[in-house]
């Protein structure tokens, strides 16, 4: 079975610019979350998809911060413009439906954003 | 607010050497408690989940149990291969079903 896939594994922007990363679930798995690791700090939730409708996305930073996830497949999180305070690795997690024996989340290895 | 400190940051054991990771959490209706494993470079990799008190898991040289306000990772004469960042996660019963708190981790450095 494949993993949860995340592209790219490493982008180094400017202040300003934009970055869109993706993430590729495991297949069947309609759950799909996003967190951050700032450098330093703690893994933090930034929102979590149940196929392709946000259930809750508390953890956005602010507006410059969109998630997408058309037809409950893969998902993008696009920052634009990106800020210096943006940088950190994003990883993409997976889930299957509702129910305790179910529900853990497998991690991909994460996206590193740079920003400059 | 669901918060969880994991102690010491690193720790740096000699191959077979015991020793016990802490994690103390605060939730508001604990839905799980779970441990990850980190590799440089690499996502979170599931450990546990424990959702008692009183609930143990044992997965070749680690043990997890978990109280009420703390929860345990024991490693038992440890290998190199054991290094890696130990990551404590909880699950409330507030805000979304599926959101996970985090700790900071433990570096866990084991010398052969």
């Amino acid at each position: 079975e494949a993993g949860v896939t995340q592209f790219p594994s490493h982008s180094v922007i400017e202040k300003g610019q934009t970055v869109t990363l993706r993430c590729d679930p495991i297949s069947g798995h309609d759950n799909l979350y996003w967190y951050r690791r700032v450098m330093g700090k703690e893994i933090k939730f930034l929102l979590h998809f149940v196929k392709e409708s946000k259930q809750d996305e508390s953890g956005m930073p602010n507006n410059r911060f969109l998630a997408e996830r058309t037809g409950g497949t893969y998902s993008t999180l696009k920052v634009q413009p990106a800020e210096l305070e943006d940088s950190g690795v994003y990883f993409c997690a997976s889930s299957q439906a509702a129910g305790t024996s179910t529900n853990v989340l497998t991690f991909g290895a994460g996206s590193r954003l740079t920003v400059l | 607010e669901d918060q969880v400190t994991q102690s010491p940051e690193a720790l740096r054991l000699q191959e077979g050497e015991s020793s016990s990771l802490n994690c103390s959490y605060t939730v508001s209706g604990l839905r799980g408690l779970f441990w990850y494993r980190q590799d440089p470079g690499k996502g979170p990799e599931f450990l546990f989940t424990l959702y008692s008190a009183g609930e143990e898991k044992e997965k070749e040289r680690l043990k997890a149990t978990l109280t009420k306000k703390e929860s345990f990772l024991h490693i038992t004469a440890p290998k190199p291969e054991d290094s890696a960042t130990y990551l404590c996660a909880v699950r409330g019963s507030g805000g979304s079903n599926y959101k996970l708190t985090f700790g900071k981790g433990t570096l866990l450095t084991v010398n052969p």
